[in-house]
């Protein structure tokens, strides 16, 4: 069964200092995955998707993530935090094997804070 | 602009009393979901719908309900028999691809008078 796991509940960085925000992931197959970012009081937004193209994926607002394989890791990065990225980060994999419907496995998310 | 509406953006329950939350789309997207979310934790699936007609139990099914006699639509039914329905309610579609990721309405907040 495929799994995500998020390693940290609350990540905290000053505005302008890079954002790393971490992700494993469990698969028997080759994965698909997402990162998404909540605001409050809001839906989920996709940041960028891994689907076995490149190995470093970019995505919008300045967000990049690369895939390793040996490592089962699909962290988030980004070079230089805005206050605007304050959010709650959600990577997430895909199960294209389960009854043959789009599931998605969701971590339970990262809480990124940004101070000035 | 392509995308889901979800309404209302807040609603509140009565004891006893059966609630629907509205999904549209305008996405031409075959497939639609619906999704809880509690504090502190990820998503957790519903129901799910591939095409009209048709749709499939979650991983949370009981005490809810839905229907999709239209492509576009897709309302949730919460029950009396869900006895802990306060929480934060996403609605999304995707094309039925293995792999595509799930575009998600802003979502509706459901609260217990």
């Amino acid at each position: 069964a495929q799994s995500v796991t998020q390693l940290d509940s609350h990540v905290s960085v000053s505005e302008g200092t890079p954002v790393l925000l971490r992700c494993n992931y469990s698969s028997s197959y080759s994965p698909s995955l997402f990162w998404y970012v909540q605001h409050p009081n809001k839906g989920l937004q996709l940041l960028l998707k891994y689907t076995s193209a490149a190995t470093l994926v970019k995505g919008i607002n300045g967000f990049e993530a690369e895939f390793k394989k040996s490592e089962t890791s699909f962290h988030l990065t980004k070079p230089s935090a805005h206050m605007s990225d304050a959010a709650e980060y959600f990577c997430v994999v895909s199960d294209m094997f389960s009854g043959g419907y789009n599931k998605l496995i969701f971590g339970a998310g990262t809480r990124l804070a940004v101070h000035p | 602009d392509g995308g889901i509406t979800q309404s209302p953006k807040y609603l509140f329950r009565k004891e006893g009393q059966n609630v629907t939350l509205s999904c549209e789309q305008n996405l031409n997207h075959d497939a639609m979901y619906w999704y809880r979310q509690d504090p502190g934790q990820g998503l957790r699936l519903i129901y799910y719908s591939q095409i009209v007609n048709d749709f499939q139990k979650g991983d949370i099914a009981e005490g809810y309900s839905v229907s999709r006699e239209k492509k576009e639509s897709f309302p949730l039914t919460v029950t009396s028999a869900q006895k802990n329905p306060t929480a934060f309610y996403l609605c999304a579609s995707s094309i039925w691809q293995g792999g595509q990721p799930q575009h998600f309405g802003d979502g509706t907040r459901l609260s217990i008078l």
